[in-house]
C-alpha cells in the first residue's frame, strides 16, 4: 500500500507568516510521530499521536507550533509568526499497532525568509 | 548533550567490502535501536532494528550488533554495494519502542566507491 505522504514538499514563508503541514500516514497506523531536521542534524523529535489523542508534545520547541489529528488518521503541523530558526525539514512518521518501527513520509521543507 | 552519537560524518569504502558504522549512546534506558538510511530529498527508510535482550540482529546483507556494557552499536554492511551510498541514522527508543520518539544520532554518510 501507499507509504506516509507530506504535502507540501517545500514551502518558502515570509518571517511573521502562519504555515501548516499536512501527513497523511499509512492506513490503519494508529501511531504518528513528527520530527524536525535541521541542516547536518538527525531528526529531533517534536510530538506524537496515538489516535487522535496527542500524548507527547515535549518535543514542540514554543508555543507556536501547535500539532493536531483530529479523526485519528490525517495530521496537521502549524507553526505560528514563523522565524528563521524555524527552517529545517519537517518529518511525520506512523507506526502500526504493535510494531517498532517508525516509517517516514519524504518531509517538508520549509524555509523562512 | 547527545544522547546518541555517531562521530563519523563520513567513510568511504570499496564496493564489494564491508562497511561499519558506528554508534554510541549514553542514556541507559534505551532498550530498542534502529538504523535508518537516508537518500537525498527523501525521509529515512527503515533498515533494520535490534532489541537490548539481544546482541545480533541479521537480515541479509546488514548485520546490527550491539554491545550493552559499551553501550555502544554497529552496522555491518556486506558486501557493499554503490546503491548503499546513502546518510545512515542510528536511532534509540526507551519503552521497548513504545510511547515515546525516537532519538537520532546526527548521521554518517557512506560513500561507496567503485
Amino acid at each position: 500500500g501507499a507509504g506516509v505522504s507530506q504535502s507540501p514538499r517545500y514551502k518558502v514563508a515570509k518571517r511573521g507568516q502562519d504555515v501548516a503541514l499536512r501527513c497523511d500516514p499509512i492506513s490503519g497506523h494508529v501511531s504518528l510521530f513528527w520530527y524536525q531536521q535541521a541542516l547536518g542534524q538527525g531528526p529531533e523529535f517534536l510530538t506524537y499521536f496515538q489516535n487522535e489523542a496527542q500524548l507527547d508534545k515535549s518535543g514542540l520547541p514554543s508555543d507556536r507550533f501547535f500539532a493536531e489529528r483530529p479523526e485519528g488518521s490525517v495530521s496537521t503541523l502549524k507553526i505560528q509568526r514563523t522565524q528563521q530558526e524555524d527552517s529545517a525539514v519537517y518529518l511525520c512518521a506512523s507506526r502500526g499497532e504493535g510494531e517498532y518501527e517508525q516509517y517516514f513520509g519524504p518531509g517538508t521543507r520549509l524555509t523562512v525568509t | 548533550d547527545q544522547q546518541v552519537k555517531q562521530n563519523s560524518p563520513s567513510l568511504s569504502v570499496q564496493e564489494g567490502r564491508i562497511s561499519i558504522l558506528n554508534c554510541d549512546y549514553t542514556n541507559s534506558m534505551f532498550d530498542y535501536f534502529l538504523w535508518y538510511k537516508k537518500y537525498p530529498a527523501e525521509g529515512p527508510t527503515f533498515l533494520i532494528s535490534i532489541s537490548s535482550i539481544k546482541d545480533k540482529n541479521e537480515d541479509g546483507r546488514f548485520t546490527v550488533f550491539l554491545n550493552k556494557s559499551a553501550k555502544h552499536l554497529s552496522l555491518h554492511i556486506v558486501p557493499s554495494q554503490p546503491g548503499d551510498s546513502a546518510v545512515y541514522f542510528c536511532a534509540a527508543s526507551e519503552s521497548g519502542g513504545g510511547a515515546d520518539g525516537l532519538t537520532f544520532g546526527k548521521g554518517t554518510h557512506l560513500i561507496i566507491q567503485p
